[in-house]
């Protein structure tokens, strides 16, 4: 199956800096990448996602990225703030199979 | 529409009791799905439905069961609790099972085995 590896795992920065996230997958069926923000005692809600044949996104503060021949996809974060301190999570999905495989988090703290 | 709902938010078990989480969506999703959620170990997939009457396994379904007798309900069932099945349990849905779906998640039940 997919095996999708999140780094790193603890994050800090300052207040107005930019914070990257990446994430790396194996199976090259995989074609639909999500991002996911959990905070403290709460469920991950999806903030972004890429679809394969996309190669950037972007909302606002945030982006994605996905490189699909070194099978890589990052999440960037620019001009922080506290309320973006939580943890993230990647996941990627295959055509190959009803399954999403997910990271295992980035803890990412914003100082204020 | 309340989206994915679960209970009990929290349950404390004792070893060898069986216990049923629900999980229920009013969103008309085919796909259902139940993680576990462990410290360092992200989320794990337990079991996914496709659709009313269709389940499979996951990546850690060893200790569980399920059933989708509906489109809106999915519950996830212990036989025997063990304190290695302390965790947070999530439930997720999405419209269909195509890979592009987005899979929103319930609040969660968080459950201690003694």
């Amino acid at each position: 199956g997919e095996n999708v590896e999140q780094h790193p795992s603890t994050l800090s920065v300052q207040e107005g800096d930019s914070a990257v996230i990446k994430c790396t997958y194996s199976d090259s069926a995989s074609n639909y990448f999500p991002w996911y923000k959990q905070e403290l005692g709460k469920r991950p809600q999806l903030i972004i996602d890429i679809r394969s044949n996309v190669g950037e996104k972007k909302d606002q503060r945030i982006a994605v990225t996905l490189n699909k021949t070194a099978k890589h996809f990052s999440l960037h974060i620019t001009e922080t703030q506290p309320e973006d301190s939580a943890v993230y999570f990647c996941a990627a999905r295959t055509t190959t199979g009803n399954q999403f495989y997910f990271g295992t988090g980035t803890s990412l703290t914003v100082i204020p | 529409n309340a989206g994915v709902t679960q209970t009990p938010k929290f349950q404390v078990l004792k070893t060898g009791q069986s216990m049923t989480l629900q999980c229920a969506q009013d969103m008309n999703h085919e796909y259902m799905s139940w993680y576990r959620q462990d410290p360092g170990m992200g989320l794990r997939l337990i079991h996914y439905s496709v659709g009313a009457g269709i389940t499979d396994q996951g990546e850690v379904p060893n200790g569980y069961n399920v059933s989708r007798s509906t489109t809106e309900d999915f519950p996830l069932r212990l036989l025997s609790a063990a304190p290695s099945q302390t965790s947070v349990y999530f439930c997720a849905s999405s419209y269909s099972a195509l890979p592009q779906e987005t899979q929103y998640f319930g609040p969660g039940t968080r459950l201690l085995v003694l």
